[in-house]
């Protein structure tokens, strides 16, 4: 079965920085490309970014780009999200997904990132 | 600044068939927009109903189809149920690596 599961979330002062992590299973993780997607408290979902199966590509949303990188480490499962400059907007339960033919899933069950002073 | 366009909200009676529809603010949504679709009920991660505009995932019931029509990519759901009461999401491929999604459909069953 396959698992996807989300940590790392948590309270950031604005200007601050976060890492999100997920852990993979159930799969072969180095195949997939893989992907983030947020969604702000009561509202819709916002794509992030997205990574290549061994590393080389990433992708990205505009209101990320520049603040956010994306990175995996195939040997432990793992997808990565490093967040720089928080603000108020980032403020949002983080998944990730796996990636396959244009799509995304399964999704993990999100981790809250909050940002606040 | 390219917006995907959904019905905020839609109702259908049970027993009744819907469509849904994910449009572009400026442009026609393709196949090579590779749309999918997504069901989330509240306080849960999404699950993917369609992908590439008409592929459904295993184990989604066959009342969900998806499509192109006209210019815009559809979910029609055929007979609707009661537990299909969810908020849907598409998400299309605008090009230069960029991937949108949809504000979303509220969809009652009443």
């Amino acid at each position: 079965e396959v698992q996807l599961v989300e940590s790392g979330g948590g309270l950031v002062q604005p200007g601050g920085s976060l890492r999100l992590s997920c852990a993979a299973s159930g799969f072969t993780f180095s195949t997939y490309w893989m992907t983030w997607v947020r969604q702000a408290p009561g509202k819709g979902l916002e794509w992030v970014a997205n990574i290549n199966e061994d590393g080389s590509v990433e992708q990205y949303a505009d209101s990320v780009k520049g603040r956010f990188t994306i990175s995996r480490d195939n040997a432990k499962n793992s997808l990565y999200l490093q967040m720089h400059s928080l603000r108020a907007e980032d403020t949002a339960v983080y998944y990730c997904a796996r990636s396959e033919s244009y799509s995304y899933g399964p999704w993990g069950h999100g981790t809250l990132v909050t940002v606040s002073s | 600044q390219t917006v995907v366009t959904q019905e905020p909200s839609f109702s259908v009676s049970p027993g009744a068939t819907v469509t849904l529809t994910c449009g572009l603010s400026s442009g026609s949504v393709s196949t090579s927009s590779y749309p999918s679709w997504y069901q989330q009920t509240p306080g849960q991660a999404p699950r993917t109903l369609i992908y590439n505009t008409k592929t459904r995932c295993s184990g989604v019931p066959d009342r969900f189809s998806g499509s192109i029509l006209g210019n815009k990519a559809a979910l029609t759901i055929t007979g609707a149920q009661a537990d299909d009461e969810s908020d849907y999401y598409c998400v299309l491929y605008i090009g230069s690596a960029i991937w949108v999604f949809g504000g979303g459909t509220k969809l009652t069953v009443l």
